[in-house]
């Protein structure tokens, strides 16, 4: 059974750094073909696409938060990590870790419950 | 830039009725990337309810039908039942950097 669950702070200051883990469990990056992918939403709005890395370590970053965006993953401890730098208060969402199988051409199979993230002083 | 325009931004429909949302791409989706369809209900992670533009994951009820290529794309809902009063979002994904759609609301009348 795949499972995602994100933890991180609930609350960042402006300009701090929010640092998100994704812990799962089901999959292994040890597979090939394994991609995890960070998502957000503010709250009453639509779905934005952040960041996703694979199996081999290949990364690919949002174009406009690209300057912002870090992942990375441990495979020994099935994780994966996104830090964003420079948090503003616009940055205020749910941020949600996907799993997608390349083998099988379906994206996001598998999602966490997401975490909100709230950017205030 | 890549962009998906999803249209309407609410559609008020009732039980029973046909659903049409659309997605719109900006550029042709290249080879390596694909289109696929979410629904969100309040509250809830996303759901995969199409992939590669018109392929539905095992679970996904037939009354939903994608179709479409290159920048003009379909989710059809045959016939509404009452869970599917909730947000649907288009999604390109594969080679290249995703994208969502802003999202269409289907709306109990």
């Amino acid at each position: 059974q795949v499972t995602l669950k994100e933890s991180g702070p609930a609350l960042v200051k402006p300009r701090q750094t929010l640092t998100l883990t994704c812990t799962f469990s089901g999959f292994s990056f040890n597979s090939s073909g394994m991609r995890v992918t960070w998502i957000r939403q503010p709250p009453g709005k639509a779905l934005e696409w952040l960041a996703r890395i694979d199996w081999d370590d290949e990364k690919m970053y949002s174009t406009s938060l690209q300057a912002r965006l870090t992942v990375s993953k441990d495979t020994s401890n099935n994780q994966v990590v996104l830090t964003m730098t420079n948090m503003d208060p616009v940055d205020t969402a749910t941020y949600y870790c996907a799993r997608t199988d390349l083998s099988t051409v379906s994206p996001f199979d598998h999602w966490g419950q997401g975490t909100l993230v709230t950017v205030s002083s | 830039e890549f962009v998906l325009t999803q249209s309407p931004g609410t559609l008020s429909l009732s039980p029973g009725d046909r659903a049409t949302l659309s997605c719109r791409a900006s550029q042709s989706l290249t080879s390596g990337d694909n289109l696929a369809w979410f629904q969100q209900r309040p509250g809830q992670a996303p759901r995969l309810l199409i992939y590669a533009a018109s392929s539905r994951p095992t679970g996904i009820p037939d009354r939903f039908i994608g179709r479409g290529s290159g920048t003009d794309f379909t989710l059809t809902i045959s016939r509404l039942e009452p869970e599917d009063f909730v947000v649907y979002y288009c999604h390109r994904y594969g080679r290249s950097v995703g994208t969502f759609g802003q999202g269409t609301k289907v709306e109990m009348k």
